[in-house]
């Protein structure tokens, strides 16, 4: 059964960088897109990013200035970075893997990530 | 950038039949978005339905299945049962990313 973990910091102060990890496992790391999400408390769920296990990316584009998506592969692990946060980037982060062939079928557990002063 | 419209909210009785659909900014809704849906119940994580217009995983109860409708994508659960009442989410591709629509509140009453 394919799981994904995944773990960061979850109280930030304005301005910081938001860093969150994910681990894949139980499941073919190499073949698939890996995601990270977001949702705001009480509101819906926002795409930020996509990874290729050969490291190419794709952004959401209102978000594109300040993140950076990675991987490693050794370690079937890819990461979240998000500089210069806010309030408004308060919000439980879930990450995911797949794409447009297999679906975004497994998912992480989700971090909140509080930013306050 | 695209914007993914769903119906705020939907109710229906148990052991009826509900469309939920999800439309695109950008025109009609084709194959080529790859339609996603997924099932959100408070604190919980999503989880994923059908991917891909109209494949379902493995996990996927056999009352739920996607379409394309009238130009856009379309979630029917036939058959509902008291724990379908959830939030369910549309996801479309668009342009090299990918797009959340608003969700819908499902209620079973």
């Amino acid at each position: 059964q394919v799981q994904l973990q995944q773990w960061g910091a979850g109280l930030l102060k304005p301005s910081e960088t938001l860093s969150l990890t994910c681990a894949v496992y139980n499941g073919s790391f190499s073949a698939y897109y890996c995601n990270w999400i977001r949702q705001p408390p009480g509101k819906g769920l926002e795409w930020i990013g996509d990874i290729s296990q050969s490291g190419t990316t794709n952004y959401n584009p209102s978000l594109r200035s300040r993140v950076t998506i990675s991987v490693d592969t050794s370690k079937n692990q890819f990461s979240l970075k998000l500089s210069s946060v806010t309030a408004a980037d308060t919000a439980v982060y879930y990450c995911a893997r797949g794409d447009v062939i297999t679906g975004m079928g497994y998912w992480g557990q989700g971090t909140l990530v509080t930013v306050s002063s | 950038q695209t914007v993914v419209t769903q119906e705020p909210s939907l109710t229906v009785s148990p052991g009826g039949t509900v469309t939920l659909t999800c439309a695109s900014s950008t025109g009609a809704v084709t194959s080529g978005y790859y339609a996603n849906w997924f099932q959100q119940k408070p604190g919980q994580a999503p989880g994923a339905l059908i991917y891909s217009t109209s494949n379902k995983h493995s996990w996927t109860p056999a009352r739920f299945s996607g379409s394309l409708l009238g130009g856009k994508a379309a979630l029917t659960l036939s058959g509902v049962q008291p724990e379908d009442e959830a939030e369910y989410y549309c996801l479309l591709y668009s342009g090299g990313a990918w797009v959340f629509g608003g969700g819908t509140t499902l209620t079973v009453l």
